[in-house]
């Protein structure tokens, strides 16, 4: 079944420490897209991504950094320089380069700093 | 810049009554615009989506809804809601260009009353 995969679904950091979520699709999309959830305040965006190898900051990118070496893999990492990384980050995609396509979402995984 | 204003934060509705989510969006010409629901702990999975033509979209789980220009309104309703629909509800705006990126509302929480 094609679909988007995040993992870990839970992840725990101790403060000071970088963590990476992974995000991976297998649904041919070229866009790629990391949001952020915290409650009462809906999806923000962090970063997304085109194409390979080339991704744009999203509205809350400040401590966040990201690759896209492969279509099918789009990682996030959160650094120490994330002030208050605890909350949900959701991966999704999209066909991409075209209108109104809708985007595909993970499932999610809850960060906590620890 | 295109936003997303879900006005309602909580609503509380008695099963078997009818539903009514509000969206307003603001965005310069003709929007992309997407229901999206979430379950606890969940991703989100998309109901419907509007791109043209016809302004009463059908979506699954029998919710429904309608484009309004003048209003710039992108209400969601249900004529007969089901206990299983108790979840959180997201209105979406795409972007009618490359980036084709997704700006969320706040999200509106339902609940059902059995």
């Amino acid at each position: 079944d094609g679909g988007i995969t995040q993992s870990p679904k839970y992840l725990f950091r101790k403060e000071g420490q970088n963590v990476t979520l992974s995000c991976e699709q297998n649904l041919n999309h070229d866009a790629m897209y990391w949001y952020r959830q915290d409650p009462g305040q809906g999806l923000r965006l962090i970063y997304y991504s085109q194409i390979v190898n080339d991704f744009q900051k999203g509205d809350i990118a400040e401590g966040y950094s990201v690759s896209r070496e492969k279509k099918e893999s789009f990682p996030l990492t959160v650094t120490s320089a994330q002030k208050n990384p605890t909350a949900f980050y959701l991966c999704a995609s999209s066909k991409g380069r075209g209108w109104g396509t809708e985007a595909f979402f993970g499932q999610g995984t809850r960060l906590t700093v620890v | 810049a295109q936003s997303v204003t879900q006005p309602d934060i909580h609503i509380t509705v008695s099963e078997g009554a009818s539903l009514e989510l509000r969206c307003n969006y603001s965005y310069g010409a003709t929007p992309y615009l997407f229901w999206y629901v979430q379950s606890p702990g969940q991703g989100l999975q998309l109901l419907l989506k509007y791109f043209s033509g016809d302004t009463l979209v059908q979506g699954i789980k029998g919710f429904e809804a309608e484009f309004k220009r003048s209003q710039s309104s992108f209400n969601l309703r249900k004529p007969s809601v089901h206990w299983s629909d108790a979840a959180e509800y997201f209105c979406a705006v795409g972007a009618n260009n490359a980036g084709n990126m997704l700006t969320f509302g706040g999200g509106t929480r339902l609940m059902v009353k059995p």
